[in-house]
């Protein structure tokens, strides 16, 4: 089945730690996604990638880090910098082809720090 | 700067009630417009979307959804819902080709029997 991937599901980190989210697509999609939620705050982009190998910030890039080194993978690193990185994180991906470009979106994963 | 604004943070339907979700949404170019849904820690599935074309489009699960552009909204409405349309519910705006998209707060529904 085609779809996007996320692990691990639940995630604690101790303060200091940083943390690597994972995403995977087998959808052949161009673009990928990395958005952070919190409660009342809807959805906020924290990096997008377009094409392999390359990379643009979101909203709220401070604190994270992502690389694009496979079409299908898109991993995020919530590093010791991001102040408040306790948040449900979402992943996304969409084709960049044709004119009817939608994102999917993965199951999540919640991030806890202790 | 593009935004969307769902004004109702929380709203509760009787099961086999009509339902409509407001959205309201600020975009410089022609917006391409979309209504996902989300059941408690669970990701985002779309329920319909508008590009182009017929200004009332039709989504899963028995959704549907009017643009006007005059109000700049895109309400969401269902004529019966169901116990299992409790959920938390984001309307986005984009631009076509790349989909950097805008999200509202997002609207949660409770169903009461």
């Amino acid at each position: 089945d085609g779809g996007i991937t996320q692990s691990p599901k639940y995630l604690f980190r101790k303060e200091g730690q940083n943390v690597t989210l994972s995403c995977e697509q087998n959808l052949n999609h161009d673009a990928m996604y990395w958005y952070r939620q919190d409660p009342g705050q809807g959805l906020r982009l924290i990096y997008y990638s377009q094409i392999v190998n390359d990379f643009q910030k979101g909203d709220i890039a401070e604190g994270y880090s992502v690389s694009r080194e496979k079409k299908e993978s898109f991993p995020l690193t919530v590093t010791s910098a991001q102040k408040n990185p306790t948040a449900f994180y979402l992943c996304a991906s969409s084709s960049l082809q044709g004119s009817t470009d939608t994102q999917y979106f993965g199951p999540g994963t919640r991030l806890t720090v202790l | 700067a593009q935004s969307v604004t769902q004004p109702d943070i929380h709203i509760t339907v009787s099961e086999g009630a009509s339902l409509e979700l407001r959205c309201n949404y600020s975009y410089g170019a022609t917006p391409y417009l979309f209504w996902y849904v989300q059941s408690p820690g669970q990701g985002l599935q779309l329920l319909l979307k508008y590009f182009s074309g017929d200004t009332l489009v039709q989504g899963i699960k028995g959704f549907e959804a009017e643009f006007k552009r005059s109000q700049s909204s895109f309400n969401l409405r269902k004529p019966s819902v169901h116990w299992s349309d409790a959920a938390e519910y984001f309307c986005a705006v984009g631009a076509r080709g790349f989909q950097k998209l805008v999200f509202g707060t997002g609207t949660r529904l409770l169903v009461s029997p």
